[in-house]
């Protein structure tokens, strides 16, 4: 039973527009999130986070959004460049939960064209 | 300086044999853990260590075994490798705290294929 799920498998841009990549997540325990990025052959690094005590988030070219009525997030990158064109994984864990697990969705492939 | 390595980057082996992959971490984390990444891409825990002990062990067979000799090492042993072994396995590391310090770092993987 995945609690984290990425329902698009893959989304191609072109460079300069808006890329948006949406999560939704089951487990209502979950209180934070966080998005990473992954190139071939290489492992998952850190993107970008947000708590549930928070709607947005933004670093750089990167927002995140939150909806906990909807248990739905969003990460927005813009505008999008060639390099972005990596695996994006959604991921949540839970403070209460105590043991910092992350559960992970299945990943987007984004594809930026020039 | 990698922050999390794991060794090796491939690996194939017959079925029945016994193998370790090695995790070290210099990021001077508390947490450490192993995920694996089956064939359908899904990142599933393995087990998770803080300060050696261990924390989560999800379903996972009695054939593979963490063992942390340290904080900052974690090694995968595993024992009578069978074909559905065949995955990337991914060592990471996280420091307790806050929200902002939970994000967990990867090692690179280890593809591991058992013939």
């Amino acid at each position: 039973d995945q609690q984290v799920k990425q329902n698009s498998p893959s989304l191609s841009v072109q460079e300069g527009r808006i890329s948006i990549l949406n999560c939704d997540y089951t487990n209502s325990m979950f209180d934070y999130f966080l998005w990473y990025k992954k190139y071939p052959a290489e492992g998952p690094t850190f993107l970008i986070s947000i708590s549930s005590i928070k709607d947005k988030n933004e670093d750089g070219r990167f927002t995140v959004f939150l909806n906990k009525s909807a248990k739905h997030l969003s990460l927005h990158i813009v505008p999008s460049q060639p390099g972005d064109s990596a695996v994006y994984f959604c991921a949540a864990g839970s403070f209460r939960s105590n043991d910092y697990k992350l559960s992970f969705g299945a990943g987007t492939t984004v594809t930026v064209r020039a | 300086d990698t922050a999390v390595s794991q060794t090796p980057k491939y690996l194939v082996t017959q079925m029945g044999n016994d193998k370790s992959i090695k995790c070290e971490q210099n990021l001077g984390h508390d947490t450490m853990y192993w995920y694996k990444q089956d064939s359908k891409k899904f990142l599933k825990i393995m087990f998770s260590y803080n300060n050696k002990e261990l924390i989560i062990n999800e379903t996972v067979p009695n054939r593979f075994s963490p063992k942390s000799p340290d904080k900052a090492h974690l090694n995968l042993h595993i024992n009578s490798l069978e074909l559905g072994d065949s995955a990337v396995y991914f060592c990471a590391s996280s420091q307790e705290g806050n929200y902002m310090n939970t994000e967990a770092f990867f090692g690179q993987g280890t593809r591991l294929t058992v013939v």
